[in-house]
């Protein structure tokens, strides 16, 4: 059992490339997330699924694309790089929402750099 | 606009010392708040808190809610040089987790 893994782990893009960050979950989990963290702002919610085929725009959406084709899979993507995206980037899963005692669980995170 | 304030947002004590850490929020349909540690990388759960005054507690770690004055409080006892970290405090709204801005504690031998 596995939990939520991470792919990749590290990357370094220049200034306009592409990339799409891979998040996968065992746990039958419905609801999906992709967090990003920077220096003295905590977690930021980027984008999030409530189940395969939907998703929805979290706080700082600009800039990524996600894609949830499969129930344990969900995909965030950068079409055009930029320095501003250089973050830490955490992708969670939860059962659902709408439990008040439903916890998140946390990916190892992928380190992006864009110079 | 849903909001979580940590405070203090970096403390730096001697191993021994006890800690406080607070959590404020304005979040609606509050559903849970929940305190995460994160070390060097993903974040791991501590506690669910949905209820006001009930104390949940693991250890040398507890924590407590108040839904009237909206915050919450995690404290450490007889802090140990493993507990440096980072502490996350979130809230749970109607379909989302609300992060603070996280305490970073540093315990020094």
């Amino acid at each position: 059992n596995a939990g939520v893994t991470q792919t990749p782990k590290f990357r370094v893009l220049k200034t306009g490339q592409s990339m799409t960050l891979l998040c996968a979950q065992d746990m039958n989990h419905e609801y999906m997330y992709w967090y990003r963290q920077d220096p003295g702002m905590g977690l930021r919610l980027i984008h999030y699924s409530v189940g395969e085929g939907t998703t929805a725009k979290g706080e700082v959406p600009d800039g990524y694309n996600v894609s949830r084709l499969k129930k344990q899979n969900f995909l965030l993507g950068l079409e055009s790089a930029a320095p501003s995206q250089t973050s830490v980037y955490f992708c969670a899963s939860s059962t659902g929402s709408y439990s008040s005692t439903d916890t998140q669980y946390f990916g190892p995170g992928t380190r992006l750099t864009v110079l | 606009e849903d909001k979580v304030v940590q405070s203090p947002l970096s403390l730096v004590v001697h191993e021994g010392d006890t800690v406080t850490l607070n959590c404020s929020y304005e979040v609606t349909n509050f559903r849970s708040l929940l305190w995460y540690k994160q070390e060097k990388k993903a974040p791991t759960f501590l506690f669910m808190l949905t209820s006001s005054g009930i104390e949940k507690k693991s250890g040398r770690l507890s924590s407590i809610l108040d839904k009237k004055e909206l915050f919450s409080i995690l404290n450490i006892t007889a802090t140990q040089t493993g507990d440096s970290a980072i502490y996350l405090c979130a809230v749970k709204g109607a379909q989302k987790l609300v992060f603070g801005q996280g305490t970073r504690l540093t315990i020094n031998p």
